[in-house]
């Protein structure tokens, strides 16, 4: 596939692992956050989302936590898995903006 | 439901060259997104509908047009393609641009220009 990872952070992890990847934001006006995956060959994938009211959202097998007071967004990804294995990127917006602003990304390797 | 369908998957071309992106979606979703994705530089958007009937330029807009043709459908023009435009294109909707809501992407177009 594509060398979307070319030159990217990369995080390496045993398969069964939990697997944290970080995210530091620019815009204090920033009041909603996304997170992607996106596979070798494929679109970004949405994942999962949190507004600036909150400071931790749940999904299946993912959580995000958003510290508004130093700018920083994390993603952990519970019993990391060989699917797992993707490049992740947050995004981050600003109320009535039409244009979100992403990271580069971090390419995420589990080892089985 | 196929999501945002982007068309054609690869293409190749010689400098100079025309072409037309084509993509669309059916989420009902009023805004759609044209970005282009280069090695470790991330999303970069070319153009912008916030709704039918309007677009706007993004980052990199030099030597694109952009066509809105209906609710549905975001198509992308290179009028004279360079070597620069080899790059791997994503096409975006989302429900309102301007709302909380995630943008949905396509499987992109890989365009390389010789």
């Amino acid at each position: 596939g594509e060398s979307v990872g070319l030159h990217l952070p990369t995080l390496s992890v045993q398969e069964g692992d939990n697997s944290i990847i970080n995210c530091a934001y620019s815009n204090s006006a920033s009041d909603y956050f996304i997170w992607y995956k996106q596979e070798s060959g494929k679109g970004p994938q949405f994942i999962i989302d949190i507004r600036s009211n909150m400071d931790k959202r749940q999904g299946q097998r993912v959580t995000v936590l958003l510290n508004k007071t130093v700018k920083h967004l994390s993603l952990q990804i519970a019993a990391t898995q060989p699917g797992d294995s993707a490049v992740y990127f947050c995004a981050e917006k600003s109320g009535g903006s039409y244009i979100p602003t992403f990271g580069r990304g971090t390419s995420l390797i589990v080892h089985p | 439901n196929a999501g945002v369908t982007q068309t054609p998957k690869f293409q190749v071309l010689k400098t100079g060259q025309s072409m037309t992106l084509q993509c669309a979606q059916d989420m009902n979703h009023n805004s759609m997104y044209w970005y282009r994705q280069d090695p470790g530089m991330g999303l970069r958007l070319i153009y912008y509908s916030a709704s039918e009937g309007t677009t706007d330029k993004g980052e990199v807009p030099n030597g694109y047009n952009v066509s809105r043709l209906n609710k549905r459908e975001f198509s992308l023009r290179l009028e004279s393609a360079a070597p620069s435009q080899t790059s791997v294109y994503f096409c975006a909707s989302s429900e309102a641009g301007y709302s909380n809501q995630p943008q949905h992407f396509g499987d992109g177009t890989r365009l390389s220009i010789l």
